[in-house]
């Protein structure tokens, strides 16, 4: 079936660093690409999203690229700050029968120490 | 505008049981996406409902079942329960669906004993 890969599983980094976050995504009628954040015990929340007709997006210290032919998409976070440390998740839509789905990658564990 | 929200937030049941967990979308969401959260697993679909229509379905068993009301409030059921079962089990909601913004709710973390 479709999947969702990302890398790394987890990352540690110190305050001020970048953090880079990597999924690549199997079917390449895959149009719309979210990440989520969810913080220990609180649910997912969407910090930016992508569609395929565009290669980059930002905003602020958040950017998300985009590379249609080989199938991936990066998170970049700079100037990371202990409050960025939580879960990242990458997800892509498919279509199933009438309607899409998401389906995630595993998961990222951010840890970013002051 | 109110959060997504979802009830009841923790269960405790017997192999065997069944359950129904409930989830209120943000007003004006017509759509409705089903969640199981496992360590091992990560965030996987269950199914989405769309104006009370299922539009769609993960690969999940038949024991996996769900229903949306005319007011965009989503139930999913879950019979016969196993161990492997236990999860946390998140909705989420959205205008048009799972390929825009969706908003999740806090979860219902569900054990099976």
């Amino acid at each position: 079936g479709e999947n969702v890969e990302q890398h790394p599983s987890t990352l540690s980094v110190q305050e001020g660093d970048s953090a880079v976050i990597k999924c690549t995504y199997s079917d390449s009628a895959s149009n719309y690409f979210p990440w989520y954040k969810q913080e220990l015990g609180k649910r997912p929340q969407l910090i930016i999203d992508i569609r395929s007709n565009v290669g980059e997006k930002k905003d602020q210290r958040i950017a998300v690229t985009l590379n249609k032919t080989a199938k991936h998409f990066s998170l970049h976070i700079t100037e990371t700050q202990p409050e960025d440390s939580a879960v990242y998740f990458c997800a892509a839509s498919i279509g199933i029968e009438a309607g899409t789905a998401l389906i995630f990658g595993k998961g990222t564990t951010l840890s970013v120490s002051s | 505008k109110a959060g997504v929200t979802q009830t009841p937030r923790y269960l405790i049941k017997t192999r065997g049981q069944q359950v129904t967990l409930s989830c209120s979308p943000i007003s004006g969401h017509r759509s409705v996406s089903w969640y199981q959260q496992t360590p091992g697993q990560g965030l996987q679909f269950l199914f989405e409902y769309f104006s009370e229509t299922q539009r769609n379905k993960g690969n999940f068993p038949g024991r996996f079942s769900g229903r949306q009301f005319s007011n965009s409030r989503s139930e999913m059921n879950v019979s016969t329960l196993e161990l492997g079962d236990s999860a946390l089990y998140l909705c989420a909601s959205s205008p048009h669906g799972p390929n825009y913004e969706q908003y999740f709710g806090p979860g219902t973390r569900l054990t099976v004993t």
